[in-house]
């Protein structure tokens, strides 16, 4: 079974710090793909990044950047410098690869709520 | 930017009464998914099409919950009768997914509908 686990509910930090969001999933396909979502307090919810299970490369992207683990079955997400705009909810999914078709549906875990104090 | 559309953004109605919420996806993405957030069970699927062709509704309650897309550029999800648990924030998604290329596409999500069955 696919499962993801963001175990911080809330974190709060303050302007200028940088903050580490954990992920952690469970899946037996072999082939997969890891995505972080970002839904501000208007409610809408934003693409930030992808990951694929046999890219292990892990990138940085402005403030943005992740730690893929297959290892350990993390996905981690670092925001550096803090913003008071990056105050969100930020949610870590997964989507397994299938057979016969991509399968498409996307787990998500229940989300971390960030809090960037000014 | 290309974005999904949702229609209404917010509905409050009472008991009982027919809501039909609306999606316009991404031109060209071939894959439409409704996800409905509520506090107590975050993020959860309730159906989704491929080429318009319904593929998943397990996640939706059959008896009342109906989802069709009548054409490329609509997909439709209506409540009938809706009641008070159905209140929460239904997205729409769309994607180009498939193999090779199209498998790690992310979904974009619209803005939701914020409903409320008083």
């Amino acid at each position: 079974a696919q499962k993801v686990t963001q175990a911080q509910t809330e974190i709060s930090v303050v302007e200028k710090e940088d903050v580490t969001l954990d992920c952690v999933y469970e899946t037996r396909d072999t082939t997969y793909y890891l995505f972080w979502y970002k839904q501000p307090p208007s409610g809408e919810l934003v693409f930030l990044i992808r990951r694929n299970s046999f890219d292990e490369q892990n990138e940085i992207s402005g403030r943005y950047s992740w730690n893929f683990q297959k290892s350990t079955s993390s996905f981690n997400f670092t925001i550096t410098a803090s913003q008071v705009v990056d105050s969100a909810v930020y949610f870590c999914a997964l989507r397994e690869g299938g057979y016969g078709g991509a399968t498409n549906k996307l787990i998500f875990g229940t989300g971390t709520l960030l809090a960037v104090q000014p | 930017d290309a974005r999904v559309t949702q229609t209404p953004r917010d509905k409050v109605t009472e008991m009982g009464q027919e809501v039909t919420m609306r999606c316009q996806p991404i031109l060209g993405h071939n894959t439409v998914f409704w996800y409905r957030q509520t506090m107590m069970q975050g993020l959860e699927l309730l159906a989704y099409f491929r080429n318009r062709a319904p593929l998943d509704d397990s996640g939706m309650p059959k008896d009342r919950f109906s989802a069709e897309m009548p054409d490329a550029t609509l997909a439709t999800l209506k409540i009938q009768p809706s009641e008070p648990r159905d209140s929460a924030v239904y997205f729409c998604a769309s994607g180009r997914q498939g193999w090779g290329a199209y498998s790690n596409q992310p979904q974009h999500f619209g803005d939701g509908t914020r409903l409320s069955i008083l």
